[in-house]
């Protein structure tokens, strides 16, 4: 059980927009720590894609976007495309537990 | 260029202890707000962050596993070891580091992983 919570998956087609949603509690997004992006493609190892809440690490296509409201944040992806076939993972800095927690991960599909 | 490569044992037996070597360029572990943390992900499962040491030796530890894992640096070698003690079957995962720097308390750089399995 993660400490982070994500939609197992989501799913669009071609050129369609995608929000992935993580949602915490008061010791990590609501206590106001940061929320970071990560895309796996399979068989490789994470890469940051979304810094800060809503920043993008330098070669990251502006299709990718990140926001955060007081109590979770989303990852918005626009012109979907087959490439972008990964699984996500949204991570935060956890006050209670003094360190870093993920999200359960998100399989996006594109069909 | 930042790299990181993660190298030790891919078998492990129960009970046995685990030691994995992070061996870093392109940074140094001397320099203030630097760090390097190792994450693991199990076999179709979530990332779980394990360990953290900083530049002036400062180090966090999941408390799930906090009674089972050391995290030491080797600055002249640019390397940071992760021990796992007791190892059992569970702790099976593809093991990743990954630099880390204090301000932005993400994970910017990332090792290939290595993937260790426990078994007898």
């Amino acid at each position: 059980q993660s400490v982070l919570t994500q939609p197992p998956s989501v799913s669009g087609a071609p050129g369609q927009r995608v929000t992935v949603s993580c949602t915490g509690s008061s010791s990590n997004i609501e206590a106001g720590n940061d929320v970071h992006w990560y895309q796996q493609l399979p068989g490789t190892a994470p890469k940051l894609l979304i810094y800060g809440n809503r920043n993008r690490p330098s070669g990251v296509p502006d299709r990718f976007s990140g926001s955060k409201s007081a109590t979770s944040a989303s990852l918005a992806i626009t012109g979907l495309q087959a490439e972008d076939e990964a699984d996500y993972y949204c991570q935060s800095y956890d006050i209670s537990l003094s360190g870093w927690v993920f999200g359960g991960g998100t399989k996006l599909t594109v069909i | 260029q930042i790299t990181l490569k993660e190298s030790g044992p891919t078998l492990v037996k129960p009970t046995q202890t685990l030691t994995l070597t992070c061996t870093f360029s392109g940074f140094s572990l001397s320099t203030s707000g630097v760090g390097v943390g190792w994450i693991r992900q199990s076999p179709g499962k979530a990332l779980e962050w394990l360990t953290l040491i900083y530049w002036n030796d400062d180090k966090r530890y999941s408390p799930s596993l906090k009674s089972r894992l050391t995290i030491t640096k080797d600055t002249s070698k640019n390397q940071v070891v992760l021990t796992l003690s007791n190892m059992d079957p569970v702790d099976t995962a593809t093991y990743y580091c990954a630099h880390h720097i204090w301000s932005g308390n993400n994970f910017d750089y990332w090792g290939q992983g290595t993937l260790v399995t426990v078994s007898s």
